[in-house]
């Protein structure tokens, strides 16, 4: 089935660090990907998105390509801040399972000065 | 714009006993889902609705029941409560085709004791 494989956390990084977080995804369709953030105490909010092969999405500094060849979407950022200290969960929803989401387990990210 | 609102925020419950938690949104959106998280780990799809009185089990259902009779409310049921349902519930909604974007709501913590 439809599937999410993110990379393990916890990652901590010093302040204007770069960021990658790996997520490679398993689907027989041709699904959409997204990443959410969580920040403590709150819901998950989108983070950037993708619906096709070679989109990027990008938003706040962060940037994924959707890669068809490596099913992949990678999540990165050139300077992290204190402030992107969150867990980021990636995640796939495909058309021919109901537009059903299925997520990653979460990468931690604590960003010290 | 309130998005997507849950209620309580936090409850203790004993073992044996029932609560209904609350989710609503006035999006529209005809797509809404119930997930729990645990801690350090990803979400876990309980129960979703494609539309009012349409419902259908996700991964993991038992203990767990839902109604759609409107369009923006979709409230998840404990019946028995157990402390394996300890964890923080979240409802999340949105549109079936197109931009299918989930949007959270701010979760409920539940403890189980």
């Amino acid at each position: 089935g439809d599937s999410v494989t993110q990379m393990e956390g916890p990652v901590t990084l010093s302040e204007e660090a770069f960021l990658t977080i790996n997520c490679t995804y398993t689907a027989t369709g041709y699904p959409s990907l997204f990443w959410y953030v969580q920040y403590p105490g709150e819901g998950l909010q989108l983070l950037l998105k993708a619906t096709k092969a070679d989109d990027k999405g990008s938003n706040k500094g962060f940037e994924a390509t959707y890669r068809k060849e490596t099913t992949s979407f990678h999540l990165e950022k050139g300077s992290v801040q204190v402030s992107d200290s969150a867990v980021y969960f990636c995640a796939l929803s495909a058309p021919n399972t109901g537009n059903q989401f299925y997520f990653g387990t979460g990468t931690s990210l604590t960003v010290i000065p | 714009n309130a998005g997507v609102t849950q209620t309580p925020k936090f409850r203790i419950l004993k073992i044996g006993q029932s609560m209904t938690l609350q989710c609503t949104q006035d999006m529209n959106h005809n797509y809404m889902y119930w997930y729990r998280q645990d801690p350090g780990m990803g979400l876990k799809l309980i129960y979703y609705s494609v539309g009012a009185g349409i419902t259908d089990k996700g991964e993991v259902p038992n203990g767990y029941n839902v109604s759609r009779s409107t369009t923006e409310d979709f409230p998840l049921r404990l019946e028995l409560a157990a402390p394996s349902q300890t964890s923080v519930y979240f409802c999340a909604s949105s549109y079936p085709w197109g931009e299918n974007t989930q949007y959270f709501g701010p979760g409920t913590r539940l403890t189980v004791l």
